[in-house]
């Protein structure tokens, strides 16, 4: 069965700071990745995704994520942090096939203090 | 880009009545409407895959009759929660594809359903 699992659901950076977010996923056929960052109350904004071809992956805000299948990863990161950063980020799959139903992870809770 | 509307943004009611939210897709067609469910702190259930002049597909544990889902056309979806209980209270979230398969999906800004 597939699966997705962000390691961490609050982590908590410095403004300027490295902002890395974890996520794993279980699949037995490629998968589609997703990262998508949540506001209060508000729905899901995509960030960036990966399908094929590059690997390395740039999104909006100044995120990326590299897809590594030999560690099944799609880590999110940022080199520095921005105070409206702050949100709740998810990482998804879909499947070929799968008609974009995607699989969320747990999610993780970004803060980030001057 | 894709815009996806849902309203309302919150609503309360009583419960036993029901409600209704529609998801819209304001500048492309959706052949397919997917309606998420999001407690507290916690990631989004996919509740129903709604298709366009077809039954909802629902998710494992989703009460359809419970939760009617419409797809009367390709813009708009509706999802009427029936006979709303307080155990009922979430955010309600839709999404819809733009595009071919592997084309992200885009969200509406959610619902807020609180049962008095």
């Amino acid at each position: 069965a597939q699966s997705v699992t962000q390691l961490g659901s609050h982590v908590s950076v410095s403004e300027g700071a490295l902002v890395l977010l974890r996520c794993n996923y279980s699949s037995s056929v490629p998968p589609y990745l997703f990262w998508y960052v949540q506001y209060p109350n508000q729905g899901l904004q995509l960030l960036l995704k990966y399908t094929t071809g590059a690997t390395l992956v740039k999104g909006i805000n100044g995120f990326e994520a590299e897809f590594k299948k030999s560690e099944t990863s799609f880590h999110l990161t940022k080199p520095s942090a921005h105070m409206s950063d702050a949100a709740e980020y998810f990482c998804a799959v879909s499947f070929p096939g799968g008609y974009n139903k995607l699989i969320f992870g747990a999610g993780t809770r970004l803060a980030v203090h001057p | 880009g894709a815009v996806v509307s849902q309203h309302p943004s919150w609503v309360i009611c009583k419960s036993g009545t029901s409600v209704k939210i529609e998801c819209r897709s304001l500048d492309f067609q959706a052949t397919t409407m997917f309606w998420y469910r999001q407690f507290p702190k916690q990631s989004l259930m996919l509740m129903a895959t709604s298709n366009e002049g077809s039954k909802a597909t629902y998710e494992q544990g989703v009460e359809k009759d419970k939760f009617l889902i419409n797809h009367a056309s390709l813009t708009l979806s509706t999802l009427t929660v029936t006979s709303a209980h307080p155990e009922d209270s979430s955010f309600y979230i839709c999404s819809a594809r733009a595009g071919r398969e592997n084309s992200p999906l885009h969200f509406g800004n959610g619902t807020r359903l609180t049962v008095t």
